[in-house]
């Protein structure tokens, strides 16, 4: 079946810093989404993403969807503490396939 | 409520009872997903509708687990004769019609099997 892997695992990043995290699949997907989970919540949407080389950005978030249509990165630029939580790729082809997620630590 | 809601948020049950988890997604959305999220680890998909569709349930574990979708609205997720290792995060999302949609997610439902 369809797999993401994601990477890195997970990330322990000092305010002010940049942050880049990136999926990649053997399939390809027509949509890209990328998900923020905080504890005890539901994952919820940052970015989407419909075509195959679009560069969407919304706020200090930024993404991608690979040219192959095979892979995206995400980067956040000058993190703050609440940035922490883990961050999930998403792939559409009819159903949604996610990466394993990564983990983000910020330290004041 | 706009959002995915899921209930009950906690449920707490003994090995060997059966489950019933709920999920109201937003109204007018057409798919509907199933996942489960074990502690620190990802999504786990389960299933999934598509309006009249017949459901993908090639992410069940195993035939203790069924999904119910009614009027194409409401969905069920029934665990027979749970296990320990059913304990985790359930989580529903719906998205609407289209490729160009997003899906949205609900709180999820914490089932503890003890």
């Amino acid at each position: 079946g369809q797999q993401l892997n994601q990477s890195p695992q997970s990330m322990f990043i000092q305010e002010g810093e940049d942050v880049s995290m990136n999926c990649t699949s053997s399939s390809i997907f027509n949509t890209w989404l990328w998900y923020k989970q905080e504890p005890g919540e539901g994952p919820v949407l940052l970015i989407a993403l419909y075509k195959a080389g679009e560069l969407t950005s919304n706020g200090r978030l930024t993404a991608q969807f690979g040219i192959t249509r095979k892979d995206s990165f995400l980067n956040i630029s000058a993190s703050i503490p609440s940035d922490v939580g883990i961050y999930f790729c998403a792939g559409h082809q009819g159903k949604l396939t996610f990466g394993q997620g990564t983990i983000l630590t910020v330290h004041p | 409520g706009a959002g995915v809601s899921q209930s009950p948020s906690n449920k707490v049950t003994e090995k060997g009872k059966d489950v019933e988890l709920r999920c109201d997604p937003i109204s007018g959305h057409t798919a509907l997903y199933w996942y489960r999220q074990s502690l620190g680890q990802g999504l786990e998909f389960l299933i999934y509708f598509q309006g009249n569709s017949a459901p993908d349930k090639s992410g069940l574990p195993s035939d203790r687990f069924s999904a119910e979708r009614t009027g194409g609205s409401v969905s069920t997720l029934t665990i027979q004769r749970t296990q320990q290792e059913d304990s985790a995060v359930y989580l529903c999302a719906s998205r609407p019609r289209g490729y160009d949609t997003e899906a949205f997610f609900g709180q999820g439902t914490r089932l503890t099997v003890v």
